[in-house]
């Protein structure tokens, strides 16, 4: 059975760092390029980042780029998300993803994430 | 950057009564490979979002076939045959042929 499993989240002020990490099973995880998502309450999904398979190339929205950064240990098939400068607009519910070009398509429950002074 | 753009946001409908949605892009999902990347998801109250359609109209694996995805180019329709009541939640479109993006979303209801 496909899990992924994230963890890591939690209530931090503004300014503050967080990693998220995400735990991978049931597939060939060094295969896929995988991703995180988030969610504000009462809003739409956002795609953050992306890692290719060998965590060669990532890439993210703008309004995180130089702050976040996404990582991966294939060995351990551990994804992660490193949160920094942390900001109020940050706070969402984060979801690792699997690429969402792959069948079957895999998606976690999520970790949240609050930034509230 | 694209601009996925569902109409309508709010959708009541009656139960065992047809559903549709659609969803315009602002640039054209055809990829070079001749594909057409055009997802849609489904987000039940309290849950993750789950992808029920992948390339226009393929359905993911479960997904019961009340659902169908048509389209091409740049618009794009998601029907729902016969509404279920578990089929109340929000849907939106996304597509992944460049940076993925979803649309507003559309909040299903039952009358």
């Amino acid at each position: 059975e496909v899990q992924l499993v994230e963890s890591g989240g939690g209530l931090v002020q503004p300014g503050e760092s967080l990693r998220l990490s995400c735990a991978a099973s049931g597939f060939m995880f060094s295969s896929f390029w995988m991703s995180w998502v988030r969610q504000a309450p009462g809003k739409g999904p956002e795609w953050v980042a992306n890692i290719k398979e060998d965590g060669s190339e990532e890439y993210y929205v703008d309004s995180v780029k130089g702050r976040f950064t996404i990582f991966r240990d294939n060995a351990n098939n551990l994804l992660y998300l490193q949160m920094n400068s942390l900001r109020v607009d940050d706070t969402a519910m984060y979801y690792c993803a699997r690429d969402p070009n792959t069948v079957p398509y895999y998606w976690g429950q999520g970790t949240l994430v609050t930034v509230a002074s | 950057d694209v601009v996925m753009t569902q109409s309508p946001l709010s959708l009541p409908v009656t139960l065992g009564q047809p559903a549709s949605i659609s969803c315009r892009s602002s640039q054209s999902l055809v990829y070079s490979d001749g594909n057409t990347y055009l997802n849609w998801f489904q987000q039940r109250p309290g849950q993750s979002p789950r992808r029920l359609i992948y390339k226009v109209s393929k359905r993911d694996s479960g997904v019961p076939d009340r659902f169908s995805g048509t389209g091409s180019g740049t618009d794009f329709t998601l029907k729902i045959s016969r509404v279920e009541a578990e089929d109340v939640g929000v849907y939106y479109c996304m597509e992944s042929i460049h940076w993925p993006t979803f649309g507003q979303g559309t909040k299903v209801e039952i009358k």
